[in-house]
């Protein structure tokens, strides 16, 4: 069973402050890491998506993949109070179609 | 860019009827999938197509059918409505595996449907 770990939160942080969103995952032989934003009441909006280790950057956001310790994070600097949602983390593998999705961490950014 | 829609934005049915939930995505994508979502249980999904006439059961397809007869259109039954299917649905699509990665999704707007 692949599983999708995320801290629930709330996260607050204040306004213009980075914040740190983290995912886990449990097989080891996944290869597609996305991060989606969903505000309350709408659908997931895919954000970021990594494939090999390391960073990569997109304005103000940066997502972080470290496969050897199976943990992915996105980083969103100068946050902003329309930041506000739950991003979930979604995990994909080698020979399947699906991702598996985390529950979703809420941001709260207060000006 | 990718557009997904569905049928309704919110549904309000009696228990015992006969529910259709349609999607359309207009950037062909082989591959089209239907979740539920409920507070504190995340998505789940129900079933995917990864063509046309085919499908697959995901992790809670009790209770729930599919049809998919041409490939923008993926279309989810609950052949008898029940109240535990009140949630909200959520339709999304993606190209066609390649390789050894797995494309992203792209989700419709969601219908919202309360069973009474």
């Amino acid at each position: 069973q692949k599983e999708v770990e995320q801290n629930s939160g709330p996260l607050s942080v204040p306004e213009g402050a980075i914040a740190s969103l983290n995912c886990t995952y449990s097989d080891r032989g996944s290869q597609s890491f996305f991060w989606y934003r969903q505000y309350s009441g709408k659908s997931p909006e895919l954000i970021m998506f990594i494939y090999s280790n390391g960073d990569k950057e997109d304005g103000r956001f940066t997502a972080q993949l470290n496969k050897a310790s199976q943990y992915v994070s996105l980083l969103i600097r100068d946050s902003q109070p329309s930041d506000s949602a739950t991003y979930l983390c979604a995990v994909g593998a080698p020979g399947y179609s699906t991702l598996t999705f985390g529950k979703g961490t809420m941001l709260l950014v207060s000006p | 860019d990718v557009k997904v829609t569905q049928s309704s934005r919110y549904l309000v049915k009696r228990t015992g009827e006969k529910v259709f939930l349609e999607c359309v995505q207009d950037m062909d994508h082989e591959n089209m999938f239907w979740y539920r979502q409920d507070p504190g249980l995340g998505l789940r999904l129900i079933y995917f197509s990864y063509d046309v006439k085919m499908k697959e059961k995901g992790d809670i397809p009790e209770g729930y059918s599919v049809s998919r007869e041409k490939k923008e259109r993926f279309s989810l039954i609950l052949e008898s409505a029940s109240t535990n299917q009140t949630s909200m649905y959520l339709c999304a699509s993606s190209p066609r595996q390649v390789g050894t990665r797995s494309h992203e999704q792209y989700f419709g707007p969601g219908t919202r449907l309360t069973v009474t």
